[in-house]
Formats: structure tokens, C-alpha cells, sequence
């Protein structure tokens, strides 16, 4: 069974820039949660999808925003990138939305010039 | 609101040498206690887990006990390889919303 995907897994962009970052879930699991993950902040947790519907959400302003579409797959899209937007952005997929069925893909690599 | 704590990093051991890494939390409900490991360039992946107090989790030699007592879930392993170098991330989290509160994570480097 393959394991969850991120796309891309390297991004630059510039302040003022928006971008978009897609996750697939392994196939079956109906959960996508994102984390982001800095040196200073270590991993925070950013929302989490079930069925298309977001469940939970971190602390983040609302430039951080995400979706799920009817197949699982989510994004998360951050507008208006500032310089502290860099880092690693994780997520991870479950079955039923459970903690104890979280897995991780490899992330996307956000740098903000 | 929820918190994990982690004793900070890095951690160098010789290979073979007995490993532990002190994880403490606070909860206002009953969570699963977890550690994930992360290597160079790569994801996290779960390392065991322990759902309720007194439970063991364990696997690949490491081993976790959920100590509600004294609020710990401490990691450890007897006899630690190179290929154990990584960062390692207690959790915690509770099963409706899919949401994981980590500790700052440990970096741990084992040399030959």
C-alpha cells in the first residue's frame, strides 16, 4: 500500500507570495491532519480534515487555510507568505480520524525569500 | 492546555550503551501517550504508542510505560545502535479530532 504523499516536496517563494501544498492520504484513510514544523516552534499542529469537513484547527492565523476533497486528498494553501512561514509543512493521514492511525508523509520544504 | 515536555537534546551515546529520554505531560482529559521518530530528511513515523495508564508500548527494543502517577512516558532501550540516530518526538493526543500535541523533540546521535 503506498504511503502518504506530499507535493511538491521543495517550494521557494517570495514574501507577499501565496502557495499551495497537496497531500494524499493512504488509500482508505478518510483523516488528513497538517502540521507545521520550525526550529523555534517545533511541530505545531495547523487543522485536521474528516470527509471534507475541517474538524479541528491550531492557532494560526487565517492566512493558513485548507480543503478536502471527496477522494481525501487535501491542501493547504497559505497566502500572503511572510519570512516566518518557513519550514517543514507535515501531514498526516488516518482511518477514522483517530490519533492512534496517524501517518506522516515525508513534507514539503517551505522556503520564503 | 495540554503540554509535553522532553528533556533536551543532543543526546551522544556510544553504540550499545542504555538509552532513556525523559518525556513529562499535562493533560486535562485522558490521552494516548505516543513517540514518533524522525531521520534526516524524512517524515515522522510512530514508534510505539500506549493508550491508557500502566500500558507498555513497545518496539524495535524501545519501550514506553504510561505512568499517569507522575505524569511520564519515558522512552528508553537497552542496547542502542548507530542506525538509532534520530530525532525523537513524545505526543500526546486524544481519539476524536486527529490532533497531536508534541514535545520540542530530542536529537539523539549514536556513534560506533
Amino acid at each position: 500500500k503506498a504511503g502518504v504523499t506530499q507535493t511538491p516536496r521543495y517550494l521557494i517563494k517570495t514574501r507577499g507570495q501565496q502557495v499551495t501544498l497537496s497531500c494524499s492520504p493512504i488509500s482508505g484513510h478518510r483523516s488528513v491532519s497538517w502540521y507545521q514544523q520550525t526550529p523555534g516552534q517545533g511541530l505545531q499542529f495547523l487543522f485536521e480534515y474528516f470527509s471534507e469537513t475541517q474538524r479541528n484547527k491550531g492557532n494560526f492565523p487565517g492566512r493558513f487555510s485548507g480543503r478536502q476533497f471527496s477522494n481525501s486528498r487535501s491542501e493547504m494553501n497559505v497566502s500572503t507568505l511572510e519570512l516566518g512561514d518557513s519550514a517543514l509543512y507535515l501531514c498526516a493521514s488516518g482511518l477514522a480520524g483517530g490519533v492512534d492511525t496517524q501517518y506522516f508523509g515525508p513534507g514539503t520544504r517551505l522556503t520564503v525569500l | 492546555g495540554d503540554s509535553v515536555t522532553q528533556m533536551e537534546g543532543p543526546v551522544t551515546l556510544s553504540e550499545e550503551a542504555f538509552l532513556t529520554i525523559n518525556c513529562t505531560y499535562t493533560a486535562t482529559g485522558y490521552p494516548s501517550l505516543f513517540w514518533y521518530v524522525q531521520y534526516p530528511g524524512e517524515g515522522l513515523q510512530l514508534l510505539l504508542k500506549a493508550t491508557k495508564a500502566d500500558d507498555k508500548g513497545s518496539n524495535k527494543g524501545f519501550e514506553a510505560t504510561y505512568r499517569k502517577e507522575t505524569t511520564s512516558f519515558h522512552l528508553e532501550k537497552g542496547s542502542v545502535q548507530v542506525s538509532d540516530s534520530a530525532v525523537y518526538f513524545c505526543a500526546l493526543g486524544y481519539n476524536q479530532g486527529g490532533k497531536l500535541i508534541f514535545g520540542q523533540g530530542t536529537e539523539l546521535s549514536v556513534k560506533p
